[in-house]
């Protein structure tokens, strides 16, 4: 298995602002990417983080409100840009490992805008 | 594209009673399957998983078997407790290559004392 950090754990935040939320994974990764959990909804695929190069965002997620980083094969951060209410929701990390056909997912950042 | 359903909530049963929770699922190919726990103010769990047709994943009480006759995958669990109220996800990935999962909009299950 694999033990994945995410922080911060919960935010609330002024419109118009930014907040960057950062993943560390303390296994060998093969893949990381981004989920959005809405109140009582599944969870919707933001992106995958590539290394070294731009993020692979899925229909509807864009590079200038949800940038992406992967600097290296462990670590990820996802910044939510000049957020509004709407983006109130919860962002989660996820990887799958070497060796493993599972995702391992963070604890989670609830994200609260006002 | 691959897609996977789950019965709607909530499912709300007293401790000790039975418990089924239906997936099934539509991909190409032969993927893995999962169900994930998502208790109250936490991320995701992996509960338990099952990598090829007829398997059965198990972990904490919690059973089910991968039927590909059926492209199902549904939980069972014989006796539920409180502590097992939560969120549960059925979901699928490592078809075309890809250990993206795709999810299920989630059952959730509230059991009483």
């Amino acid at each position: 298995s694999a033990v994945i950090s995410q922080k911060p754990s919960r935010d609330i935040c002024q419109r118009g602002t930014s907040l960057t939320i950062q993943c560390q994974v303390d296994s060998q990764v093969t893949m990381m990417f981004w989920y959005r959990q809405q109140p009582g909804q599944s969870l919707t695929l933001i992106a995958t983080a590539n290394q070294g190069s731009e993020a692979t965002y899925e229909s509807g997620f864009v590079i200038d409100k949800f940038p992406i980083s992967r600097p290296n094969l462990t670590f990820s951060t996802l910044t939510v840009s000049n957020m509004s209410p709407e983006d109130s929701s919860i962002y989660l990390c996820s990887a799958v490992t070497e060796g493993n056909t599972e995702a391992f997912f963070g604890q989670g950042t609830r994200l609260t805008v006002v | 594209g691959d897609s996977v359903t789950q019965m709607e909530g909530p499912v709300t049963l007293s401790e000790e009673a039975f418990l089924t929770i239906n997936c099934t699922y539509t991909a190409t190919g032969y993927p893995s399957l999962f169900w994930y726990v998502q208790y109250p103010g936490e991320g995701l769990q992996l509960l338990l998983k099952a990598t090829k047709a007829d398997d059965k994943g198990s972990n904490k009480g919690f059973e089910a078997t991968y039927r590909k006759e059926t492209t199902s995958f549904h939980l069972e669990k014989g006796s539920v407790q409180v502590s097992d109220s939560a969120v549960y996800f059925c979901a699928l990935s490592g078809t075309g290559g890809s250990y993206i999962p795709t999810f299920g909009r989630g059952t959730s299950l509230i059991v009483h004392p």
